[in-house]
Parts: structure tokens; C-alpha cells; sequence
């Protein structure tokens, strides 16, 4: 069966600080990828996605950028956070085009993030 | 473009009680429409969907039916229980199978 992997669960870091968030898959190959944000209070963001290796589609300017090294490793970094990065940052992956059933979207247990 | 729209919350109930979440959305074509929930604490998980209009999603005791005439997919359960309280999540499938989410509607349910 397949699993997500994130982590880490829980994280603080200082404004300015770099960040470097992981998630792996295990299970399937070739899947979509994506990172997701939810801020305090509000609905979930895509921010990014990703359909193969090295493969990166942005979905909204912002301080992050994201990377896709190996088939199911999606990472999601910054070089200096900011305050307005604090929030609860969601991987899913869904079967890729040769895969079937793209629609369903498979969520991680998530990340927190408290920038200060 | 795409977009959802759920109805405002906090939703609270009584154990027992009937249990309705707005959802309508705005989209070209008939998109596959979902239903996530989000329980405290964790991710997300898929509650249920419906693929094409007419289609009615069911799981657990919730039900939502896809309606292309009001472009809408309102999430029912007869009988709420403690244990629903969580965070209800619509979305539509959007271009490269990506999800948009509505803003989210979160249910308490007491005893």
C-alpha cells in the first residue's frame, strides 16, 4: 500500500532563518506531487506541483520554492523565512498520467510552522 | 476561473442532529467534485466524490450529489456524532488534476 511521509511534525524558527521541509512517498512510482499551505483561520493554498523529476510548476509568487530530486522526494524550502510564512504546509501525490485514477489526492499528516 | 464557495462556520450541533454543508462552485465544464475532512491535529483525508452530474458520493454516513443545474454539492449526514467534528473541505479537480479547495467549514458536535 502506499504511504506519505512529512516531516518534520512540528517546527519554530526565527524570520530570516532558511527552511527546509520534506516529504516522501513510498508505494507508488512516478506520482504528482504537491505542496499545499494552510494559514491560520483560512482554506487550503496549492503552492506547488510537480509531474516528474525536476519538474516544478508554481502556482503563486511567494518567498518558497520547491524541488523534486528523486522520483517520489518532494522538498519544500526558503532561503530567509518571513513571518507571513507561518502556517500548516500539506504534501499529497495522486497517481501520475500512466497511473489510472489521477483524481484522488492522497494528504501527508502535515507540517507546522511557526516563524518568529 | 475555477473557484468554491462552503458556507461560513463554525457549524455546532448536537449529537444526533442533521448535519448541512454548503458547497457551490464556478468552473468550465463538470469537474469531479470531493469532499475533504480534516480532523484536529491531522491531515487531510478524502471523504468522499462524485465524477460526473447527478453522481451522489457517499462514505461513513455522509452523503453529497453532484448538481449541475445549481452548480452545487452540499454535504449531508442524517445523525452527527461526536467524533465528526473536524474540518470539511469541498474542491473541485482543476486543470493537471489540481484540487481547489473552498475556505473550509468546521462542525463541533456536542453531546
Amino acid at each position: 500500500s502506499q504511504t506519505i511521509h512529512q516531516w518534520p511534525a512540528t517546527l519554530v524558527q526565527p524570520v530570516g532563518s532558511p527552511l527546509s521541509l520534506e516529504c516522501t512517498v513510498e508505494g507508488t512510482s512516478n506520482p504528482n506531487l504537491y505542496w499545499y499551505r494552510q494559514a491560520a483561520g483560512r482554506g487550503l493554498q496549492l503552492l506547488f506541483y510537480s509531474v516528474g523529476i525536476g519538474q516544478i510548476s508554481s502556482e503563486v509568487p511567494q518567498n518558497l520554492s520547491a524541488s523534486r530530486p528523486q522520483d517520489r522526494q518532494f522538498i519544500l524550502s526558503s532561503k530567509k523565512l518571513l513571518l507571513s510564512d507561518s502556517g500548516f504546509y500539506l504534501c499529497a501525490w495522486s497517481q501520475g498520467l500512466a497511473g489510472g485514477n489521477q483524481e484522488t489526492q492522497y494528504f501527508g499528516p502535515g507540517t507546522r510552522l511557526l516563524v518568529l | 476561473g475555477n473557484s468554491v464557495t462552503q458556507m461560513e462556520g463554525p457549524v455546532t450541533l448536537s449529537e444526533e442532529a442533521f448535519l448541512t454543508i454548503n458547497c457551490t462552485y464556478t468552473a468550465t465544464g463538470y469537474p469531479s467534485l470531493f469532499w475533504y475532512v480534516q480532523y484536529p491535529g491531522e491531515g487531510l483525508q478524502l471523504l468522499l466524490k462524485a465524477t460526473k452530474a447527478d453522481d451522489k458520493g457517499s462514505n461513513k454516513g455522509f452523503e453529497a450529489t453532484y448538481r449541475k443545474e445549481t452548480t452545487s454539492f452540499h454535504l449531508e449526514k442524517g445523525s452527527v456524532q461526536v467524533s465528526d467534528s473536524a474540518v470539511y473541505f469541498c474542491a473541485l479537480r482543476g486543470g493537471y488534476n489540481k484540487l481547489i479547495f473552498g475556505a473550509g467549514t468546521r462542525l463541533a458536535v456536542h453531546p
